[in-house]
């Protein structure tokens, strides 16, 4: 079974101030793992994957996220905030591309000016 | 190329009505999933169709089916409807089994009164 723990529902940080957007995973499987982004009233847009390659996967928009097995984390980051990334994140774990995304219930990340 | 695309894009029904969601995948695409995005519950997997067959469902009710048409396109039913069913459904498609990510559509933003 696989699993996605996101710490935090929500989190503020001031415009060009670090983000950090904290999942951890748990899967029986090496894992796929996706972060998206989810602006109101709209779908999921993918930020950046891991499919077992480099364990630092830089993504759109500036957001990088690293893997580290020994920690089972997957944790986003960015280095300077902008009010545009307002929106709520949601990592996922897969065992392949193919296979259905299980998600973490999402963080909502606030910028103020 | 289009995206995902769904239809329509809110749906307001009765309880106890039936509510009918479509979904057109990538030209190409041959797997559509479908997710439940409920207010306070995350992203919840719902129902995988692949080359016209059902291959996996989440742990919903048999009041959620669906299908797949010969043009990859699917349909999600919802039947005696709930108050609790109103949420936000996305459709996601792989392009194949080798592909390491989903494409999202924007949702059907379901309100059940």
């Amino acid at each position: 079974a696989q699993s996605v723990t996101q710490l935090g529902s929500h989190v503020s940080v001031s415009e060009g101030a670090l983000v950090l957007l904290r999942c951890n995973y748990s899967s029986s499987v090496p894992p796929y793992l996706f972060w998206y982004v989810q602006y109101p009233n709209q779908g999921l847009q993918l930020l950046l994957k891991y499919t077992s390659a480099a364990t630092l996967v830089k993504g759109i928009n500036g957001f990088e996220a690293e893997f580290k097995k020994s920690e089972t984390s997957f944790h986003l980051t960015k280095p300077s905030a902008h009010m545009s990334d307002a929106a709520e994140y949601f990592c996922a774990v897969s065992r392949s591309g193919y296979s259905t995304l299980t998600f973490g219930k999402g963080t909502m990340l606030l910028v103020s000016p | 190329e289009a995206g995902v695309t769904q239809s329509p894009t809110h749906l307001i029904k009765t309880r106890g009505q039936q509510a009918t969601l479509r979904c057109s995948p990538i030209s190409g695409h041959t797997s559509v999933y479908w997710y439940q995005q409920a207010l306070g519950l995350g992203l919840q997997f719902l129902l995988w169709y692949d080359e016209g067959e059902e291959r996996n469902r989440g742990n919903f009710p048999p009041r959620f089916s669906g299908r797949q048409f010969p043009n990859y396109s699917s349909e999600l039913n919802v039947n005696a409807l709930e108050l609790e069913d109103s949420a936000l459904y996305l459709c996601a498609s792989p392009l194949d089994r080798a592909s390491t990510e989903a494409f999202f559509g924007q949702g059907t933003r379901l309100t059940v009164v």
